[in-house]
């Protein structure tokens, strides 16, 4: 079975500028979660989707961040502009809905390491 | 806000040494998960428990989930260097979706 894809991998940009990072969850998993994870710390959630519908986005900084999951599989997470301290690795992940078998499980990728110069 | 904090925050061991990471929340969870983390890695998933008193043994890895099921602990005897990594701990809230992350634990693990 395929894991969480993320792309980029790695991207630096300066303070103002745009960045879209992109996750391909796991088939058939109809939770996407994003998380932020400042360096050293625990992941912070930042909105987390059911099929196409957000399910809490309460820590996402709507003034800046977007995020969509148009079809209900991949998603699409925007900064923009960005600020120095929005330097993390933003983790991608997906589940089975709490209640089926292994739900509440969340596997993660490998994550997209922005530094804000 | 639920909060889990994790201890302690850093460890530095030398191989051969056993340690206990420590998990605890004034929320209730159904499960608590536990993940380790490696530079330059998305966390993976070490062990899911969900029953109050549970105790779940992988390989030199020992957790267990609080019986009231707020609090949680990780033993590891006979720590390796491979053992090196952020520990993180999260809980599921009752009947969501939703996980949320412990403050984590860096192990570092001398030979």
């Amino acid at each position: 079975e395929a894991g969480v894809a993320q792309s980029p991998r790695y991207k630096i940009i300066e303070k103002r500028q745009s960045v879209a990072f992109w996750c391909n969850p796991i088939s058939g998993h109809a939770t996407l979660y994003w998380y932020q994870q400042i360096l050293g710390q625990g992941p912070k959630l930042l909105i987390q989707f059911q099929n196409n519908g957000v399910v809490d986005d309460s820590q996402l900084p709507k003034d800046r961040f977007s995020a969509e999951r148009l079809k209900g599989v991949d998603s699409t997470l925007k900064i923009q502009p960005a600020k120095l301290e929005d330097s993390a690795v933003y983790l991608c992940a997906s589940s089975r809905p709490a209640g089926t078998a292994s739900g509440n499980t969340i596997y993660f990728g490998e994550g997209s390491w922005l530094t804000v110069v | 806000t639920q909060l889990l904090e994790q201890s302690p925050q850093f460890l530095s061991i030398q191989e051969g040494e056993n340690l206990t990471v420590y998990c605890n929340s004034s929320s209730v969870f159904s499960s608590l998960q536990w993940y380790r983390q490696e530079p330059g890695e998305g966390p993976v998933l070490l062990v899911t428990v969900v029953t109050g008193g549970e105790v779940k043994k992988l390989k030199r890895l020992t957790f267990q989930f609080g019986d009231a099921r707020k609090d949680s602990s990780l033993h590891i005897t006979a720590a390796q260097p491979g053992d090196t990594g952020l520990y993180l701990c999260a809980g599921a809230l009752w009947n969501t979706d939703k996980l949320i992350f412990g403050t984590g634990t860096r192990l570092q693990v001398f030979p």
